[in-house]
């Protein structure tokens, strides 16, 4: 069955970067699309961007330009996000979820990640 | 961006009733391959969220057909009948015709 494994929660000090990772298995990763959302608790759902896994090419909503990069490792069908120059509102739940390039939706999702910003 | 409205913020529901939950866009959804890109999420208490209805009206593998989504352009509607315990949570309208894709502010549903 399809599956997103998303690593564990970051705590972070403001200024600095993370990594966070979303370990697929289950379907074909490199054909595919990997889309990145943040969630503040008790609040609704961002979409921050979308990678194709067969040739990397991104796509960001411009308020995460500069904050966030995608990346894949098609080798371990694993997608990332680095999040750069931490600030306490980037303190959030991060989802991962397999883009559906058919029907154009967000198919399954990761557990979610929590990272929490504070010095 | 698109902005997807829903109401009501919060519902409370008797097990077995039917509820309805309304998603507006600030634009038509519809893109130009004709086809409408609105789906509804569910997330339940602690856990990620998980597709329910796909393009307006398409149910996601698994879901039951308790759940049904109707509407067209700008307005759209999440009904579900004869709600059972496992249906709480907070339901997302979301939207990915136009980018940024973008989400509802959710919808709380209560069981009395």
């Amino acid at each position: 069955q399809v599956k997103l494994q998303q690593s564990g929660a970051e705590l972070v000090k403001p200024g600095a970067s993370v990594k966070l990772s979303c370990k697929t298995s289950g379907y074909t990763f490199s054909t595919s699309y990997m889309s990145w959302f943040k969630q503040i608790p008790g609040q609704s759902i961002e979409w921050i961007g979308m990678i194709y896994a067969g040739d990397g090419g991104t796509g960001y909503n411009q308020k995460f330009k500069g904050k966030a990069t995608l990346t894949v490792d098609t080798s371990s069908s694993t997608a990332y996000m680095d999040l750069s120059s931490l600030t306490t509102e980037d303190s959030a739940v991060y989802f991962c979820a397999n883009y559906d390039g058919t029907y154009y939706y967000f198919d399954y999702w990761g557990q979610g990640v929590m990272v929490t910003v504070s010095s | 961006d698109v902005v997807m409205t829903q109401t009501p913020p919060s519902l409370s529901v008797a097990i077995g009733q039917s509820v309805s939950i309304s998603c507006k866009s600030s634009q038509s959804l519809v893109y130009s391959d004709g086809k409408t890109y609105l789906h509804w999420l569910l997330q339940s208490p602690g856990r990620s969220p998980k597709r329910l209805i796909y393009q307006v009206s398409n149910l996601g593998s698994g879901v039951p057909d308790r759940f049904s989504g109707t509407g067209s352009q700008k307005d759209f509607t999440l009904k579900i009948s004869r709600v059972e315990a496992e249906d709480l949570g907070v339901y997302y309208c979301a939207q990915t015709t136009h980018f940024p894709f973008t989400f509802g502010s959710g919808t709380k549903l209560e069981i009395k």
